[in-house]
């Protein structure tokens, strides 16, 4: 089946500070990512979709100047956290589609806890 | 706006028996509805699909059933098992519409217990 990793799978860091998330295909080229955050006992929420090569789609409501997504090839796409704040703190979690497929394939996820 | 809705927090059954968790949804663009099982901490994972030309769909011990008249979904497992014991989450996408392509809304989730 289709594997997505994500890293780290946890982490923590001080206010102010940036952090990077890593999602990678590991068996399969995708052009498009998303990236999607859940807090607590809620649902999960799209936060931008990350296309291979060009800029990332971004929801509304979500600021693309603090969350920094980057989608260099086709099995990996980095959303960065800049000048991270307490209420950043949530569990991001990315998917990716495998190319000439439909479903979206999950990563394990990232618990990032901003003190 | 919750475009994609369960009422239920959370579902206890017995194991061997039926399953049920519903799934209510609000845009009429949605045209591709999907379910996941997740655990705590990790990502979801996919179970089974539909496509809004179809009605039902059945996958092993899952069967998904889609109502579009009164934009209502559910997932049936049977028969339940323990191991089935996670966060279920519906997700709906408006795949149709071209520029939305992949984007899933999701539901709250529902939590399934299943006993021995």
């Amino acid at each position: 089946g289709a594997v997505v990793s994500q890293h780290p799978s946890r982490v923590i860091c001080k206010s102010g500070t940036s952090v990077k998330i890593e999602c990678r295909s590991l068996d399969f080229q995708a052009t498009t990512m998303f990236w999607y955050r859940q807090f607590p006992k809620q649902s999960l929420m799209l936060m931008a979709t990350s296309n291979e090569g060009s800029k990332a789609t971004y929801e509304q409501g979500v600021e693309k100047d603090k969350f920094l997504i980057n989608h260099a090839s086709l099995t990996l796409s980095t959303l960065t956290v800049t000048s991270a704040h307490p209420e950043d703190s949530s569990f991001y979690i990315c998917s990716a589609i495998p190319l000439g497929q439909y479903e979206q394939y999950f990563g394990p996820g990232t618990r990032l806890t901003v003190t | 706006d919750q475009q994609v809705k369960q009422n239920s927090p959370s579902l206890s059954v017995q194991e061997g028996r039926i399953s049920i968790l519903n799934c209510d949804y609000t845009n009429s663009m949605f045209d591709y509805f999907l379910w996941y099982k997740k655990y705590p901490a990790e990502g979801p994972t996919f179970l089974i699909s539909i496509s809004s030309i179809k009605d039902k769909n059945e996958d092993g011990r899952f069967t998904v059933f889609l109502n579009k008249s009164a934009k209502h979904l559910s997932l049936h497992i049977v028969p339940s098992q323990p191991g089935d014991s996670a966060v279920y989450f519906c997700a709906a996408s408006a795949e149709s519409g071209g520029t939305s392509y992949g984007k899933l809304t999701f539901g709250q989730g529902t939590i399934l217990t299943v006993h021995p």
